[in-house]
C-alpha cells in the first residue's frame, strides 16, 4: 500500500449522517480511483478521475460525490449515508498505462 | 454487458500447483489483470495479459486466450503465504475501459 494514504480506516455512521473519506497519493500517477467491496463481490467503480480536474463516474456512482482536489488527492463523499452503502472502500491510483493499480489500505464503513 | 466468472473456491496442498480460470463476455475486450487480496488486506496487483499467451513471474504465470474469452492464473510451488483470494478483471471499450470485476476465488491451502 506504499504511495496510497486513506483516511479513516473505520468509521460507523448513522443513516442519514455525512462523510469524506480522503485519499492521497505520493507516487505522482494521474489517475486516482474509489472502489466498494461488498462480502463475497468484486470491485465494483464508484468513480474515478484520469487527472487533475477531471471526474467521471463509475458502475455505481449513486449516492456518492468526488472531488479531485489537486493532483495528489481524491476525497469522496456521501451525503446522506444508507444502509446499502455499509462496504469497504478503496481508494486506488495508476500509471500513465494505466494497468497496475496500486490501492489504499482501504475504509470499513458501517451506516446503522 | 459485462461478466466474469471464476470458481468462489479451489483448494490445494502446499507445494503443489493450481489453477485459477477465469471466462469473461464483453464487448471491446482491451486486457485481463489478475490482483491478490489477502484477507483484511487491500489488492495487490499480479500481472496483465493483453495478448494471447503466458506471462511468467516467479512462481505465477497468468495465460490469455482471447478467441475463447478466457484465461488463467497458475501459481506454482504453493506456500501457504498464497492463501488469499484472486480476482480476474477486465479492461474494456464498453465500461470506458475502466475494470470490470469478477467476484474473486478463495483458495485454500493445506499442509
Amino acid at each position: 500500500n506504499a504511495g496510497v494514504t486513506q483516511t479513516p480506516k473505520f468509521q460507523v455512521l448513522k443513516t442519514g449522517q455525512s462523510m469524506t473519506l480522503q485519499c492521497a497519493q505520493d507516487m505522482n500517477h494521474n489517475s486516482m480511483y474509489w472502489y466498494r467491496q461488498d462480502p463475497g463481490m468484486g470491485l465494483r467503480l464508484i468513480y474515478y478521475s484520469a487527472s487533475e480536474g477531471t471526474t467521471d463516474k463509475g458502475e455505481v456512482p449513486n449516492g456518492y460525490n468526488v472531488s479531485r482536489l489537486n493532483k495528489r488527492e481524491f476525497s469522496l463523499r456521501l451525503e446522506s449515508a444508507a444502509p446499502s452503502q455499509t462496504s469497504v472502500y478503496f481508494c486506488a491510483i495508476a500509471g500513465q498505462a494505466n494497468e497496475k493499480l496500486f490501492f489504499g489500505s482501504g475504509t470499513q464503513l458501517s451506516v446503522l | 454487458g459485462q461478466s466474469l466468472e471464476q470458481p468462489s473456491e479451489v483448494t490445494a496442498v502446499e507445494g503443489a500447483i493450481v489453477q485459477i480460470n477465469c471466462t469473461y463476455q464483453t464487448s471491446g475486450f482491451y486486457g485481463l489483470s489478475w490482483y491478490q487480496q489477502h484477507d483484511g488486506g487491500a489488492p495487490t496487483f499480479l500481472s496483465y495479459n493483453a495478448l494471447d499467451g503466458l506471462e511468467e513471474t516467479g512462481r505465477f504465470s497468468s495465460f490469455l486466450s482471447r478467441s475463447d474469452s478466457y484465461g488463467y492464473l497458475l501459481l506454482q510451488e504453493l506456500q501457504m503465504k498464497d492463501s488469499a483470494s484472486y480476482f480476474c478483471a477486465v479492461r474494456d471499450r464498453a465500461s470506458n475501459y475502466q475494470l470490470i470485476w469478477g467476484a474473486g476465488t478463495k483458495l485454500i491451502i493445506k499442509p
